[in-house]
Order: structure tokens, then C-alpha cells, then sequence
């Protein structure tokens, strides 16, 4: 089974701070990179869905996907509170497997 | 508004009896899944279903059942075979490859979920 590795966390930073999160993915077959972000009891909520080598931006949150090293990044800005929960990357292909990774444990401090 | 709805949100089974959980969506989503996840081990597939009346086991199916007879439902049962059946269950569901004029893969969008226990 391929495998898509994220650091469990938790991340701890200051309120206003730039946060970044990080996968790594091993099947290069698999050409489509999403991010989602799961609160306590809740369900993953899609944040960013992109296919291509480069940045997405969204608001505070921008992906960053380089295929020749296999990283994804999530990049947020001027993190909240709100943002504190579980961020889970995911690497999907043309058939309907996704792999999704463990998720990052992400704690914004007041 | 249109979304994936999950119930119940809290479930208890007793010994030897079987559970269904329940998934409807009103997103016009062809394909739907079932995912288990566990404290430290990410999501895992259970069964998923790309078009009504079929579907495929996932990684973990073993103790699992699932039945696809409309599009909007896809519930799923935990049998009495499966020995450890606590967990959090998650119900997700995107456009398949039957959705005309879709490009490419499409992202999976999820329930709220059902957190399963053991009396």
C-alpha cells in the first residue's frame, strides 16, 4: 500500500502566526493532492483540492505541491484560534483510491 | 442545503447483535464510501460504490455489510462478526466516473460521522 506520511503533532503556535504543515507521498501515479481540516466528533471538511505542480491559494490557506520531491504543503496565514484541529493530507488517482495520511494535530494559541 | 447526513451520531452495540448506520446525501454524488477511523490510524476504506446497485470492499471489509439501492443511501451494517467495532465511522461521497462533463478525479466531501461503542 502506498503510503502518504504526515508528522502526528501537535503543532503549537502563537496566534497571527504563519503555519505550515507538511505530507509526504510515495505514489507518483497518483496526480491529485487534497487537504482537509477535522475538528473533534466532526467530519474532514475539504480546505484546498488541486492537481498540479505549484501554489493554490484560497484565502488565509495555500497549497504547495512539488511532484519531483513528492511534498505537499499547507501554508496558513494569520492563524486563529479557529483553526485549531486535525489536518489530514490526501493523494488521490484516476481509479477511486484516495490515500489519505494520519493527520497533523494543529493547536493556535490565544 | 445539500450535504451528507449520518445517523445516529452516537451508537452502541451489544454482543452478538448487528448495527446499521446510516448515509444519505442530496449532492447528486454517484459514489459513496465508507471509512473507519481509529485514534493514531487515519482513515481507512471499508466498501464504496460508484453507481447504484454495485459496490466493492475496501481495505477492511471483513465483519462489514453495505447495500446500494438508491443513490441518495448507501448505509452500512457492522455485523456481529466484526470483534472490534469501536470506532468513529465516516460516510463520504463525491462524483464519480458516471457524472457527465466532470474532468479529472473529483475530491470526496463527508458526514458529521457515528461514533460506534460496545456496551
Amino acid at each position: 500500500q502506498k503510503e502518504v506520511e504526515q508528522d502526528p503533532g501537535p503543532l503549537s503556535v502563537p496566534e497571527g502566526a504563519i503555519v505550515s504543515l507538511n505530507c509526504t507521498y510515495s505514489n507518483s501515479a497518483f496526480q491529485y493532492f487534497m487537504w482537509y481540516r477535522q475538528y473533534s466528533r466532526k467530519g474532514p471538511e475539504l480546505l484546498m483540492y488541486t492537481y498540479s505542480s505549484g501554489n493554490k491559494e484560497d484565502g488565509r490557506f495555500t497549497a504547495q505541491v512539488d511532484k519531483s520531491s513528492k511534498y505537499i504543503s499547507l501554508f496558513i496565514r494569520d492563524s486563529q484560534p479557529s483553526d485549531s484541529a486535525t489536518y489530514l493530507c490526501a493523494n488521490g488517482g484516476r481509479d477511486d483510491k484516495i490515500i489519505f495520511g494520519k493527520g497533523t494535530r494543529l493547536h493556535i494559541l490565544p | 442545503d445539500g450535504g451528507i447526513t449520518q445517523s445516529p451520531k452516537y451508537l452502541f452495540r451489544k454482543e452478538g447483535q448487528n448495527v446499521t448506520l446510516s448515509c444519505e446525501q442530496n449532492l447528486n454524488h454517484d459514489a459513496m464510501y465508507w471509512y473507519r477511523q481509529d485514534p493514531g490510524q487515519g482513515l481507512r476504506l471499508i466498501y464504496y460504490s460508484q453507481i447504484v446497485n454495485d459496490f466493492q470492499k475496501g481495505d477492511i471489509a471483513e465483519g462489514y455489510s453495505v447495500s446500494r439501492e438508491k443513490k441518495e443511501s448507501f448505509p452500512l451494517t457492522v455485523t456481529s462478526a466484526q470483534k472490534n467495532p469501536t470506532a468513529f465511522y465516516l460516510c463520504a461521497s463525491r462524483y464519480g466516473p458516471q457524472d457527465r462533463g466532470r474532468v479529472g478525479n473529483q475530491p470526496q466531501h463527508f458526514g458529521d460521522g457515528t461514533r460506534l461503542s460496545i456496551l
